[in-house]
């Protein structure tokens, strides 16, 4: 069975400091895949990144970044120099080859001015 | 219209009507989905559709009714629910089934509210 467990709740935080979202997962899949969405207020699920289980390469993207270890099934997520915008709750999500979408219960994350 | 698009964004409907939500993807996508996701509670799959055919309908209730007339519409017919069913329906699609090749964009959500 696929889990994916993101143990912090909330996380409040003032402009300009960086943030990091931890999520671990499960899966006795060789071949999966792991994402990271944003759900700001307006409700929407917006894509951030997706990643397959052979490709261990971090990834930046701008203020963000994704630091993914098998070796701990983690597939952290590190904002940059936060900014209120990035206010949202973030969902780490796990699949193998098909369409299922295994959420962890998702990190509300709070940017102070 | 580009992305996903939900409508309407906000319901409020009594236990005895009948309403339905519309789902429309503007992506060429070839597949649909729709989700609920409940106050403290992980995103639930409720149904998928892979080129208009139903191919995932996860144990949901019989009051709720979906339907796919075509790759790019979606929607959800809801009669006789329950204040239980108050919560968050977001839609969204994928090129195809192959999720992890294809990651799903969702729409804005339809937030319905059963009194």
């Amino acid at each position: 069975a696929q889990k994916v467990t993101q143990a912090q709740t909330e996380i409040s935080v003032v402009e300009k400091e960086d943030v990091t979202l931890d999520c671990v997962y499960e899966t006795r899949d060789t071949t999966y895949y792991l994402f990271w969405y944003k759900q700001p207020p307006s409700g929407e699920l917006v894509f951030l990144i997706r990643r397959n289980s052979f490709d261990e390469q971090n990834e930046i993207s701008g203020r963000y970044s994704w630091n993914f270890q098998k070796s701990t099934s983690s597939f952290n997520f590190t904002i940059t120099a936060s900014q209120v915008v990035d206010s949202a709750v973030y969902f780490c999500a796990l699949s193998d080859a098909d369409y299922k979408l295994s959420f962890g219960a998702g990190t509300t994350v709070t940017v102070r001015a | 219209e580009t992305g996903v698009t939900q409508t309407p964004r906000h319901l409020v409907m009594g236990m005895t009507n009948k309403k339905s939500l519309k789902c429309e993807q503007h992506l060429g996508h070839n597949a649909m989905y729709w989700y609920k996701q409940s106050a403290k509670k992980p995103l639930e799959l409720m149904f998928v559709y892979s080129l208009e055919e139903r191919v995932e309908n996860n144990s949901v209730p019989s009051r709720f009714s979906p339907e796919c007339p075509n790759s790019s519409h979606l929607f959800l017919h809801l009669h006789t629910l329950q204040p239980e069913d108050s919560a968050l329906y977001l839609c969204a699609s994928s090129q195809d089934l192959r999720g992890g090749t294809y990651e799903q964009y969702f729409g804005p959500g339809t937030r319905l509210t059963v009194t």
